[in-house]
């Protein structure tokens, strides 16, 4: 099956500090990628859609100048938590849609657990 | 704005059980339906993905069904294992946008050996 390949896993940064989360399509090529928010015992919240060349699209009440997406190649799309806070803290999880239209089947990466401290 | 609900949140049964979860969803108006498994701390795997034409699909010992017209759908799994535990999640995709499917809150699954 496809595979996305998320990194890093986990990660614990100061406040104030900036993140960078890398999405990968190992196997297929993606011109969109979804990346998405889960609090705990809680499902998965859109974020906003990442499209290769060109600017992501962001779900009512997410921050863009926050939560900066690029998607510079069809294999790779990048979300950077910019001046995280503890408020951030969470699990991030990109996915793809299999055969790079929208209307696939999706296949997640392994997501990232973000801890601010 | 369509809302997934899935019953119960957890759920724990012996060995060898077959079991159902099921997934509730509020606008018919879908294009597909899939279900998902996601250890803890982990991504989600895709099990099944039907499309808003189809009723069922197969996998192994899963088998899921989708009624449109009642927004149901349920995930069988026969002859239960250990390894089964995690939670289940259903997502609802609407008109050509997998990313903009809703998700359930899921349901955790225990399989006691």
């Amino acid at each position: 099956g496809a595979v996305v390949s998320q990194h890093p896993s986990w990660v614990i940064c100061k406040s104030g500090t900036s993140v960078k989360i890398e999405c990968r399509s190992l196997d297929f090529q993606a011109t969109t990628m979804f990346w998405y928010r889960q609090f705990p015992k809680q499902s998965l919240m859109l974020m906003a859609t990442s499209n290769e060349g060109s600017k992501a699209t962001y779900e009512q009440g997410v921050e863009k100048d926050k939560f900066l997406i690029n998607h510079a190649s069809l294999t790779l799309s990048t979300l950077t938590v910019t001046s995280a806070h503890p408020e951030d803290s969470s699990f991030y999880i990109c996915s793809a849609p299999m055969g790079g239209t929208s209307n696939e089947k999706l296949f997640f990466g392994s997501g990232t657990q973000l801890s601010v401290l | 704005k369509q809302e997934v609900t899935q019953i119960p949140a957890a759920l724990s049964v012996p060995e060898g059980e077959n079991l159902v979860l099921n997934c509730s969803f509020t606008d018919s108006a879908i294009y597909n339906l899939q279900w998902f498994r996601q250890d803890p701390g982990k991504g989600l795997t895709s099990l099944l993905l039907i499309q808003s034409s189809q009723r069922e699909q197969t996998s192994g010992r899963l088998n899921a069904s989708l009624d449109k017209s009642s927004g149901r759908s349920t995930l069988y799994i026969a002859a239960s294992q250990p390894g089964d535990s995690a939670t289940y999640l259903c997502a609802v995709g609407p008109n050509h946008n997998a990313g903009k499917s809703t998700f359930g809150d899921g349901t955790t699954l225990t399989v006691k050996p």
